[in-house]
């Protein structure tokens, strides 16, 4: 039961442009959401997040976009950069059993070309 | 943010074999997570290591197969037992300073080969 989805397992655009990552989810107990970004041979590391109480937050170049109604969470970088190219999970938390874990998507490789 | 030491980085190891891998983190810190990443697959919950008391897993992972130890707030491990290919994979620890919802902080991973 794959709870947070990610259905695009790659992206790619060109340097400059938006990048948008999208993200699925079916437990309508989660109420808090993160995206991180993973390079390969490291850990994933926290990239910005979101509460269900918010329907966006912005942190530079990154924002992230939460429509509660569809279950679905979007992450738009502006402008992109090659720097920007790694995998992107999306993560939701909540609900009373969950405690404080994290529920992860598959992953988006994500590709910007100079 | 907290900074988080995984060993090892990588290792080969044979069926049937035992491995522990260490997390260290640079500071004190509330919660802290094993995960395990297959290839290919998402990262997976595998148990919530509880200070000086036995981890809480995951559905479908049991304590032989992965006991946990977390004898203070900066330290843990995690041993894979009896390994089979099938348990190749990168396994994560990750560390939260409080208890509720808030970013996890994750160690490089160590990358297992079980041949």
């Amino acid at each position: 039961d794959q709870q947070v989805k990610q259905n695009s397992p790659s992206l790619s655009v060109q340097e400059g442009r938006i990048s948008i990552l999208n993200c699925d989810y079916t437990n309508s107990m989660f109420d808090y959401f993160l995206w991180y970004k993973k390079y390969p041979a490291e850990g994933p590391t926290f990239l910005i997040s979101i509460s269900s109480i918010k329907d966006k937050n912005e942190d530079g170049r990154f924002t992230v976009f939460l429509n509660k109604s569809a279950k679905h969470l979007s992450l738009h970088i502006v402008p992109s950069q090659p720097g920007d190219s790694a995998v992107y999970f999306c993560a939701a938390s909540g609900g009373e059993t969950s405690g404080s874990r994290l529920t992860f998507g598959e992953g988006t490789q994500l590709t910007v070309n100079p | 943010s907290a900074v988080i030491s995984q060993k090892p980085s990588r290792d080969i190891c044979q069926r049937g074999t035992s491995l522990t891998i260490q997390c260290q983190v640079d500071s004190q810190v509330t919660m802290m997570f094993w995960y395990r990443q297959q290839p290919g697959q998402s990262l997976t919950l595998i148990a919530t290591a509880n200070q000086g008391s036995e981890a809480t897993y995951e559905s479908g992972f049991v304590i032989d197969k992965f006991p946990i130890s977390r004898p203070n707030l900066t330290f843990s491990t995690l041993t894979v037992s009896n390994m089979s290919p099938e348990d190749s994979s990168i396994y994560l620890c990750s560390a939260r300073r409080g208890v509720g919802t808030g970013e996890l902080f994750f160690g490089e991973g160590s990358r297992l080969t079980v041949l």
